[in-house]
């Protein structure tokens, strides 16, 4: 299993250009989340995802939008990047609430991707 | 929201030194995680620990939902454990869905 997989690894983008991050699973969960880190600060949610066709906002939605077509990747998308979206962004996923295993509700990240808009 | 609080913000060890780190919570919580992120960035899953103790190796960690704080506990501390640990406690929403809040992280620096 390749667990999570984030696509791109690093990014350089110009103020107002649009890029779509990837995130795949293989673990077959039903949740999935994208968070941003930014420096001296723990991770903050974007958006997130209790099931494929379904997302929600989280914490720090503003200037992102995602999809959710398959089950297995959750996309993240910037319309018109801004300098303060310069962040490193984690994707994670994790099984669906009710699930009879302990510990479902446990979250796994993928490596991260570093965005850098000038 | 929440309000997630984690102690110290930086550590310094002597290689083989144990330590002892800090996680409280503003509210009630449906369960509580520790996260290692090495320095290379990866995040690593130590404890999904609600409540009650859980022992790894050289960690374990200390939940008391009811007093809303956790504990960390290194012993016998490596250089490779050196990085930022963070704790992130999760909550049920209305709407059904699962979301975790995490802390700022305590820095630890192992010095050989």
């Amino acid at each position: 299993n390749a667990g999570v997989t984030q696509t791109p690894k690093f990014r350089v983008l110009k103020t107002g250009q649009s890029m779509t991050l990837l995130c795949a699973q293989d673990m077959n969960h039903e949740y999935m989340y994208w968070y941003r880190q930014d420096p001296g600060m723990g991770l903050r949610l974007i958006h997130y995802s209790v099931g494929e066709g379904t997302t929600a906002k989280g914490e720090v939605p503003d200037g992102y939008n995602v999809s959710r077509l398959k089950k297995q990747n959750f996309l993240l998308g910037l319309e018109s990047a801004a300098p303060s979206q310069t962040s490193v962004y984690f994707c994670a996923s994790s099984y669906e609430r009710g699930r009879t295993s302990g510990g479902q509700e446990t979250q796994y990240f993928g490596p991260g991707t570093r965005l850098l808009v000038l | 929201g929440i309000q997630v609080e984690q102690s110290p913000p930086d550590l310094i060890l002597q290689e083989g030194a144990n330590s002892t780190l800090r996680c409280n919570f503003s509210d009630s919580v449906n369960n509580l995680q520790w996260f290692h992120q090495n320095p290379w960035g990866q995040l690593i899953n130590l404890f999904y620990i609600p409540s009650g103790t859980k022992q790894n190796g050289r960690l374990s960690a200390t939940t008391v939902a009811t007093e809303r704080y956790s504990l960390l506990y290194i012993s016998s501390s490596q250089t490779t454990d050196s990085g930022v640990y963070f704790c992130a406690v999760g909550r049920y929403s209305g709407a059904g869905s699962y979301q975790l809040t995490f802390g700022k992280g305590t820095k630890l620096s192992v010095i050989p």
